[in-house]
């Protein structure tokens, strides 16, 4: 199975200012017969299911505003909020599906 | 609107029983991936299981292989999980999610395993 690792645990950002949030997978999930990133980030909100952010990486989901946004290929992803706003504080989750579905551990962020 | 909705979560003791049902609405349902993933309480998120559209194809995280069991009825637009040999720590919030990269999820059920 592809191992997520997320970095920080925990991140905590002023009003306005930038969140920068990172995964690893333990190995690439870049299809070279399509060349794109089998990356997903989610948002999850105390008791509410995960919401879908991003897929392939960078592609935005409808509604999720463009002060969020997702970079990176092959084994190295970041997912960037910028302007935080206070309906930002949530946990946010990667995940893979290149192969079985696996997630990271989450990365918290609150307000600073 | 896409909806799902997840039903039969309970308490149940060690070595019981239980079958979650989920119904979608507002989306081509047959021709979707559906999976289910589990939260323990206060824990990160865990796929379990998914199936493919016509129910063909179905796969399994290693630790449910051989308990549990996905099923489909795509007349009824119903994904089913049936966990046979429950253990505690198999206690979280089961979600139900469409697609292969789960892209929009019920607001899950609680399953609960104690004696």
């Amino acid at each position: 199975d592809i191992v997520m690792t997320q970095s920080p645990d925990s991140l905590a950002v002023s009003l306005g200012e930038r969140a920068t949030l990172n995964c690893k997978s333990s190995q690439s999930v870049l299809s070279t017969s399509d060349s794109l990133n089998y990356l997903a980030w989610f948002q999850q909100k105390p008791g509410q299911p995960p919401k879908m952010l991003m897929y392939w990486a960078s592609s935005r989901q409808a509604g999720v505003p463009d002060r969020i946004s997702g970079s990176g290929s092959g084994t190295d992803f970041t997912l960037t909020i910028s302007n935080l706003q206070a309906e930002d504080v949530a946990v946010y989750y990667c995940q893979q599906y290149y192969s079985i579905p696996t997630f990271g551990q989450g990365t918290k962020v609150e307000i600073k | 609107e896409l909806q799902l909705v997840e039903s039969g979560g309970g308490l149940v003791q060690p070595g019981g029983s239980l079958r979650l049902s989920c119904v979608g609405s507002g989306f081509s349902f047959g021709d979707a991936w559906l999976s289910w993933v589990r939260q323990a309480p206060g824990k990160g998120l865990e796929w379990v299981a998914n199936i493919n559209s016509n129910g063909g194809e179905e796969r399994y995280l290693g630790s449910v292989k051989g308990r549990f069991s996905i099923s489909r009825d795509n007349a009824k637009k119903s994904v089913f999980l049936q966990m046979n040999s429950l253990r505690a720590e198999d206690s979280a919030v089961y979600y139900c999610a469409t697609g292969w990269g789960l892209d929009h999820w019920g607001q899950g059920t609680l399953v609960t395993v104690s004696s």
